[in-house]
Order: structure tokens, then C-alpha cells, then sequence
């Protein structure tokens, strides 16, 4: 079976440092995504994993590890503005051409004062 | 600019209706998706389509159907068989990629909220 697992909720304090966990369990992985959502608005795209290690992007990192399953965003020097729900995304190699992604539950971040 | 477009963004139904979603998108994407999200909880695919004429049953589709007769348009008919609709919808597309092609993901619509009256 496919699952992903992500904490429901996180609170942090703005100018600091967050981590969001992420762990999945799949058959035939194929890349894992991490997308930003604020409340009533579409998801929009933050990072793309596929291979093991580090991608950093400006205030946000995003890190894999294949044979542990298991990614995290890390959010650096936190603003108000990053207040969203984080939704961890694994892609999955189904044969042929394709781009399914299987969703997270998303981790609600509020970043306070 | 190209993009994907939802309409209407509320919509509200009275029970025992059928109601449509519309879905558009303009980014020659071949593939096209229906999300549903609830309060708290993630996204849970209810109909994909890769192809037109095409599509697949996602893990929530019972209450759910779906066209394509376009590529640009996948519309989401919400029928009087889905017992809790109340929802917030989300359309998506994206380009088909062979096994670890690429990071293109999905391009998402800014969604439609649907509730019962």
C-alpha cells in the first residue's frame, strides 16, 4: 500500500527556524514534491526531490533519503507570511508515462510574533 | 498567460442536485486531476484523465463523474449519490513523464468550495 505521514500541526516563532517531517512508504517511488498551501488557496509548488540529499532554494530546503523514506522541508528565517499548510507529495512509477502524485494529510504552520 | 481556471469558486447545492465543476486549462497539459479536501485533511484524488475520451477512477470516486472530451476541459459533476459533498475542490493538470523524467509537477486551480444547503 501507499502511505505518507506528516505531523497535523507545528508552531513556530517568526525570525526562527522549521523543520516539517515527512515520511512515506511506496512502491516505486519516483520523486517527492513539497507544495505550500494557504487556507482556501490553490497549492502552489516549493521543491522537487528525486535523487538523495539537499536542495536549497532561497529561505526553504527540502532533504531525501530514499532507503529511510523520509523527507523534510526546512524553513529558514521564518515570516508571517509562511503561516500555510505544508503537503508533502510522492510520485509514483506506475508504467508507462505518467505523473500521479499521492498527497499527505499537510502540516499546518503558525509562524507566531 | 497560461494557466488552469475553476469555476464557479462557491457554489452551493441544495440536496438531492447534481451539481457540475468546471475545470479549463490552456497549458496543452495532457493529464488532468479532481481533488477533494476537507478540514484538516489532505488531498484525496477522486478522477484523473491522461487521455481524452480517457480517465480513471481515483481513491474517492463513488457520487463522482467526469468528461474529457477536450484536452483543455475536465469537468467535475458532484451527483446526488455523494452523501457529504460539503468540500473544498481542487482541479489540477500536468505534462506525462516517463519513469524519472523531470520535476514537473502540477499546476492547480484555485478551487471551487462546494456546500450543501
Amino acid at each position: 500500500g501507499q502511505n505518507i505521514d506528516q505531523p497535523t500541526e507545528m508552531t513556530a516563532t517568526e525570525g526562527a527556524i522549521v523543520q516539517i517531517n515527512c515520511t512515506y512508504q511506496t512502491s516505486g517511488f519516483n520523486g517527492l514534491f513539497w507544495y505550500q498551501q494557504h487556507a482556501g488557496e490553490a497549492p502552489t509548488f516549493l521543491s522537487y526531490n528525486v535523487l538523495d540529499g539537499l536542495e536549497e532554494k532561497g529561505r526553504f530546503s527540502s532533504f531525501l533519503s530514499r532507503s529511510k523514506g523520509y523527507s523534510y522541508l526546512l524553513l529558514k528565517e521564518l515570516q508571517m507570511k509562511d503561516s500555510a499548510s505544508y503537503l508533502c507529495a510522492v510520485r509514483n512509477l506506475m508504467g508507462g508515462a505518467t505523473n500521479k502524485l499521492i498527497f499527505g494529510t499537510g502540516t499546518l504552520l503558525a509562524v507566531q510574533p | 498567460d497560461g494557466g488552469i481556471t475553476q469555476s464557479p469558486k462557491y457554489l452551493f447545492r441544495k440536496e438531492g442536485q447534481n451539481v457540475t465543476l468546471s475545470c479549463e486549462q490552456n497549458l496543452n497539459h495532457d493529464a488532468m486531476y479532481w481533488y477533494r479536501q476537507d478540514p484538516g485533511q489532505g488531498l484525496r484524488l477522486i478522477y484523473y484523465s491522461q487521455i481524452v475520451n480517457d480517465f480513471q477512477k481515483g481513491d474517492i470516486a463513488e457520487g463522482y463523474s467526469v468528461s474529457r472530451e477536450k484536452k483543455e476541459s475536465f469537468p467535475l459533476t458532484v451527483t446526488s449519490a455523494q452523501k457529504n459533498p460539503t468540500a473544498f475542490y481542487l482541479c489540477a493538470s500536468s505534462i506525462l513523464l516517463l519513469p524519472g523524467q523531470g520535476k514537473e509537477g502540477y499546476t492547480f486551480g484555485s478551487g471551487t468550495r462546494l456546500t450543501v444547503v
